[in-house]
């Protein structure tokens, strides 16, 4: 499968807990980006990659959260202290790095978190 | 950006078409429209889009008013598979960044 994989799928954590998500894009994908889901909404971009620089970062991110990509191929994304309004589904999605509109994003399955 | 404005909801009847609405009154002349959906517990997944003339793919169709500020995505025949949640999305030209999701219309197919 050369599809856009995230793990784990399924998180559950007590409230105050760190937690960490991984992404792996599809191989020759340089722009790597995530979304938060929540129930019944579209969901809502967070942070975007081209190869391992953060380019872009939406005021959704707040300080406990943080994403990396440190050798421009998988992607992490950390939630310290998580609190109740963090669950979610968390979406990841990359693309080539082709500068045109078509630009299509390729979304992974998410990982849905559950903070007790 | 320009905002999109679709309906919560849409029925149709297998193996029927169908046409969900979009409008995008203050669509700018460099914005791209695009289409995705989300079926259950699955992540967003590219349909198709367009800019000014009406498109084709083999998944749907596209049609665009001439004046932009409205579009159409057609579904030729729906089947239970095409029971989803379709996001119209407005792209500004060269803006490979994020995409801007609203609440997207949520598609029930009835056998």
């Amino acid at each position: 499968d050369t599809g856009v994989s995230q793990d784990p799928r399924h998180k559950i954590t007590k409230r105050g807990q760190n937690v960490t998500f991984r992404c792996d894009p599809i191989s020759e994908h340089n722009r790597l980006y995530w979304y938060r889901q929540t129930l019944g909404q579209g969901p809502e971009f967070l942070t975007y990659f081209q190869n391992e620089a953060q380019l872009e970062k939406s005021r959704l991110l707040s300080d406990r959260f943080s994403a990396e990509r440190p050798k421009g191929s998988f992607s992490t994304l950390e939630i310290q202290r998580t609190e109740q309004g963090d669950s979610a589904m968390y979406l990841c999605a990359s693309s080539p790095s082709r500068d045109r509109p078509r630009n299509e994003q390729f979304f992974g399955p998410g990982t849905r978190l559950t903070v007790l | 950006d320009a905002k999109t404005t679709q309906p919560n909801s849409m029925e149709s009847n297998e193996e029927e078409p169908v046409h969900l609405p979009c409008n995008h009154s203050t669509i700018s002349g460099t914005d791209y429209i695009h289409w995705y959906r989300q079926l259950p517990s699955q992540g967003p997944e590219y349909v198709i889009h367009g800019l000014t003339s009406n498109v084709n793919n083999r998944m749907a169709s596209l049609a665009i008013a001439e004046d932009r500020k409205s579009s159409t995505l057609i579904l030729h025949r729906a089947t239970l598979r095409d029971a989803a949640v379709y996001y119209c999305i407005l792209r500004v030209d060269n803006a490979g960044n994020m995409l801007t999701f609203g609440g997207g219309t949520r598609l029930m197919v009835k056998p």
